[in-house]
């Protein structure tokens, strides 16, 4: 699987949108981005995954470049319960092998 | 509904005491998976279920045993526990192979909250 590389954290304003990277530049043609956050001491949470084109559901916005060597998870206003760990994973889709790699994530801390 | 539900939340041990992690899911998911989360670290998994009966090695499975015995169950066992396996443990289900897609659409992971070990 392609590897992925975070910020370890990031600072954002409530009320403004909160742009997080995440550099995937060896991702190959059938892998695609996911993204999923973990408020503290709970469960990680799904948010959002795309292939190549950009996606949004009621919670955030994928932006993936054309040539899909990043992406960038957008929260449109975010708000203080956004203050989470978030997590960019590449994963192919398919075969019979586990393949989704939780790595560090970056820390997202949403400032009053 | 309630989703996954992890027992216990806590619990603390003695070095050499064995214990047993419970994982549900009411949501008829056929893949279940243990993670732990250590400080400073991202989840590691642990072992894996393809279905009912069925359990596979994931990255740190020395030291645990599991049994899928129904398919909306997933335990996690300790044999003789050290300090080493200090960590918040964390069950997840998906309806297919995490990071796989169905004619449903992608195999999200549904966590559970949580089980914190601690080994002394």
């Amino acid at each position: 699987d392609a590897k992925t590389t975070q910020p370890p954290s990031m600072d954002c304003a409530e009320g403004r949108a909160a742009n997080l990277p995440c550099n995937h530049s060896t991702i190959s043609g059938n892998e695609y981005v996911y993204w999923y956050r973990q408020i503290h001491s709970q469960g990680p949470q799904y948010i959002i995954h795309g292939l190549k084109n950009n996606e949004t559901n009621e919670m955030a916005s994928l932006i993936i470049t054309e040539d899909r060597k990043s992406s960038t998870l957008i929260l449109p206003h975010a708000t203080l319960r956004d203050t989470a760990v978030y997590y960019c994973i590449v994963s192919r889709s398919g075969g019979s092998n586990y393949k989704l790699t939780f790595g560090k994530g970056t820390l997202l801390t949403v400032n009053p | 509904n309630a989703g996954v539900t992890q027992t216990p939340k806590f619990r603390v041990l003695k070095t050499g005491q064995s214990m047993t992690l419970l994982c549900a899911q009411d949501m008829n998911h056929e893949y279940m998976y243990w993670y732990r989360q250590d400080p400073g670290m991202g989840l590691r998994l642990i072992h894996y279920s393809v279905g009912e009966g069925t359990t596979a090695k994931g990255e740190v499975p020395d030291g645990y045993n599991v049994s899928r015995l129904k398919k909306q169950n997933f335990l996690l066992g300790l044999e003789s526990a050290a300090p080493s396996q200090t960590s918040v443990y964390f069950c997840a289900s998906s309806s297919g192979l995490a990071g796989g897609f169905t004619s449903s659409g992608a195999n999200v992971l549904t966590f559970g909250a949580g089980s914190r070990l601690t080994v002394l």
